[in-house]
C-alpha cells in the first residue's frame, strides 16, 4: 500500500469548512483512497472512499487530484463534534486490512 | 442491526495472567479483523480472519497471541501471560464478503485491556 502523508494538527473554525490535505503520491492505478476518523479513542469511523472521481456523501466530500497524488477530504460545516483523529489511508486491498498513519488532529473551535 | 460488538470494554490483568478479548461481528459479516493501539499511537492491524481461517497474521506478535473466529460465536483474540507492555486499546473490525471497493469495515468501540 502507498505511503500518506499528512499534517499532524489543523484547527477550524465551528460552522467553517475544514479541508483536510492528504499525499500520496506513490500511489498505484489500483489503489483507493480511504478516510477514516476516530473520536477521542472510540473505534475508527468510515467516512468516505474513491478511485479518481470525486465523491460526495451525507458525511463529507472528497476532491481527488487528476494525478491522484494527493487529495483532500472536505468537511462542509465544521461541528465541535467533528474534532477527531482523521486517517487517510491509501489501499488496493478490498478486505478491511487497512494501515493506518499518524493521521491529522483536526480540532473544531467555537 | 447491531453494530460490531466488543466485551469486555474494559479488562484488568495482573502480570502474568491471560486476557480474553471477544467480538461479534455485524450481522451477515463473515471477516473479523484485530487492531491494536498503544497509548498516544496510532492503530496497528494485528490478524485477519474469516470463519474458521486465519487469512493474514502478520501484524500478531510471533509469541503469546492468539486469534480464532469459530464456526459459532464470536471472534477471541487472547494474550497468554499478560505484560505491561500489552495494556493499550484491542479493536475489531468486520465487513462482509466482497469483491470490489464497494463497502467498508465497521469498528467496535474496543476493549482496554490495563495490565498491571
Amino acid at each position: 500500500d502507498a505511503k500518506t502523508t499528512q499534517p499532524p494538527s489543523m484547527d477550524c473554525a465551528e460552522g467553517r469548512a475544514a479541508n483536510l490535505p492528504c499525499n500520496h503520491s506513490t500511489i498505484s492505478g489500483n489503489e483507493y483512497v480511504y478516510w477514516y476518523r476516530q473520536i477521542h479513542s472510540q473505534g475508527p469511523q468510515y467516512i468516505i472512499h474513491g478511485l479518481k472521481n470525486n465523491e460526495t456523501n451525507e458525511m463529507a466530500s472528497l476532491i481527488i487530484t487528476e494525478d491522484r497524488k494527493s487529495s483532500t477530504l472536505i468537511l462542509p460545516h465544521a461541528t465541535l463534534r467533528d474534532t477527531a483523529v482523521y486517517y487517510c489511508i491509501v489501499t488496493a486491498s478490498n478486505t478491511g486490512k487497512l494501515i493506518f498513519g499518524q493521521g491529522t488532529t483536526l480540532q473544531v473551535k467555537p | 442491526n447491531a453494530g460490531v460488538m466488543q466485551n469486555p470494554r474494559h479488562l484488568v490483568r495482573r502480570r502474568g495472567q491471560e486476557a480474553r478479548l471477544r467480538c461479534s461481528p455485524m450481522k451477515g459479516h463473515s471477516h473479523v479483523y484485530w487492531y491494536r493501539q498503544l497509548p498516544e499511537e496510532g492503530l496497528k492491524f494485528m490478524v485477519y480472519l474469516q470463519k474458521e481461517n486465519i487469512i493474514d497474521e502478520s501484524g500478531m506478535p510471533k509469541e503469546r497471541f492468539s486469534a480464532e473466529f469459530p464456526k459459532e460465536g464470536p471472534s477471541i483474540l487472547r494474550i497468554q501471560q499478560v505484560v505491561r507492555g500489552d495494556s493499550a486499546a484491542y479493536f475489531c473490525a468486520s465487513s462482509p464478503v466482497r469483491t470490489a471497493h464497494d463497502t467498508e469495515a465497521f469498528f467496535g468501540q474496543g476493549t482496554r485491556l490495563t495490565v498491571v
